[in-house]
């Protein structure tokens, strides 16, 4: 079974770019969920996909992020524009329903200089 | 206050000892509890889910529950150098919300 996959695994980009983070989830896995950890921080919760549709999006922290999940397969989380404080590693995860374990991708670190 | 409390470490145990991880969390809804291991630069791999009050074994692993004090525990016995790692302690309500909280994590070194 190939995992959740993520890419890329590294970006660097300056203040004001646009980044696009792309998650590939375990098949057959309804929940995505994105995650951020921020140096020294817990993981921190972005938003949960079920399917196509957002369950919740409260972990987002402004409109300058912007995720989708297009029928129901991979997602993706841009960044427009991007701030200092974004800087982080962004992680996706995928489970099977409720109080199942997360899967976790190799998580994409973005650096914002 | 935040959602999931980890000692904070770090923690070292000499090799063939006993590593004890704790984790308290704040929200008494929570259904479902877990222990993720997290190597330098990798992703987090789950360890131990536990979901009842009381222990569950796995191995050299023991996840032991108390809900009453909202507290979760890993024990590692018979340490391993490449038990070497950041642990986390994550939480889930399990409901419609379906969030998991996590912990800052502990860093365990085992000294050979």
């Amino acid at each position: 079974e190939a995992g959740v996959t993520q890419f890329p695994s590294h970006s660097v980009i300056e203040k004001g770019q646009t980044v696009t983070l792309r998650c590939d989830p375990i098949s057959g896995h309804d929940n995505l969920y994105w995650y951020r950890r921020v140096m020294g921080k817990e993981i921190k919760f972005l938003l949960h996909f079920v399917k196509e549709s957002k369950q919740d999006e409260s972990g987002m922290p402004n409109n300058r992020f912007l995720a989708e999940r297009t029928g129901g397969t991979y997602s993706t989380l841009k960044v427009q524009p991007a701030e200092l404080e974004d800087s982080g590693v962004y992680f996706c995860a995928t489970n099977t329903g409720y109080n199942s374990p997360l899967h976790f991708g190799n998580g994409t670190r973005l650096t914002v200089t | 206050q935040k959602e999931v409390e980890q000692n904070s470490g770090p923690l070292s145990v000499p090799e063939g000892a006993i590593a004890s991880l704790n984790c308290t969390y704040s929200d008494r809804g929570s259904q479902s509890f877990f222990w993720y291991r997290q190597y330098s630069g990798k992703s987090p791999e789950l360890i131990m889910s536990i979901y009842s009050n009381g222990d569950k074994e796995d191995g050299r692993f023991t996840a032991q529950l108390n809900k009453a004090s909202q507290y979760v525990s890993l024990l590692i016995r018979d340490s391993q150098p490449s038990d070497s790692a950041t642990y986390l302690c994550a939480v889930n309500r399990g409901d419609t919300g379906n969030q998991f909280y996590f912990g800052t994590g502990t860093s365990l070194t085992v000294i050979p």
